[in-house]
């Protein structure tokens, strides 16, 4: 199994510009999240989904988009960038929609950079 | 609403020394508790989790954490580090619902 895997690895955009970050697991887990993660700040939530056709907000979501046409996929649409938008972005999924106690495994990360 | 904090941002600690790295959750309910480990320019991985089973719950990598509710706290130690332990930290607490809340985390340092 590959886990989760994200791409592109690094990302230099400049502002106003659109782009699709991409996330596949090949695990068949049932909930995908996106998450930023800011120095000193830990990670905070964006953009969830509990399974396919099924997405929902999280802490930070503004600015971004998401869609869940299948199980495997789980992309990230930046619509207009803003150099508020420069973070390391993290994709993770999880078995079962509402399993509390299920590990979320993470992909490696796309490190976006937004002049 | 569920919240974890970690109370040091940066420890620093000598090869084959103990490491204690603190963290202080709040829950309205039993929490969900777990602690991941990043290491530089890679993504996160699970070191352990606690789920009601038992208060002291053993990790990867020779770590362990206990849950002591009367101080809503869960701390994560090991007896010796090791320079491949140089990590972030990070404490994460679970809404219930799927969704982690993390701390901001603690970067850990072994000096030779």
């Amino acid at each position: 199994n590959a886990g989760v895997t994200q791409t592109p690895k690094f990302q230099v955009l400049k502002t106003g510009q659109s782009m699709t970050l991409q996330c596949a697991q090949d695990m068949n887990h049932e909930y995908m999240s996106w998450y930023r993660q800011d120095p000193g700040m830990g990670l905070r939530l964006i953009h969830y989904s509990v399974g396919a056709g099924i997405t929902d907000q999280g802490e930070v979501p503004n600015g971004y988009n998401v869609s869940r046409s299948t199980t495997e996929d789980f992309p990230l649409r930046l619509l207009s960038a803003a150099p508020s938008q420069t973070s390391v972005y993290f994709c993770a999924s999880s078995r079962q929609g509402h399993g509390s106690y299920n590990e979320q495994f993470f992909g490696p990360g796309t490190r976006l950079t937004v002049l | 609403a569920q919240s974890v904090t970690q109370l040091d941002s940066h420890v620093s600690v000598s090869e084959g020394t103990p490491v204690l790295l603190r963290c202080n959750y709040s829950s309205s309910y039993s929490p969900s508790l777990f602690w991941y480990v990043q290491h530089p320019n890679k993504g996160l991985q699970l070191l352990l989790k606690y789920t009601s089973a038992a208060t002291l719950v053993k990790g990867i990598n020779g770590f362990e954490a206990e849950f002591k509710k009367s101080e809503t706290s869960f701390h994560l130690t090991k007896p010796s580090a090791h320079m491949s332990d140089a990590a972030e930290y990070f404490c994460v607490v679970s809404d219930g619902g799927g969704k982690l809340i993390f701390g901001q985390g603690t970067e850990l340092s072994v000096k030779p």
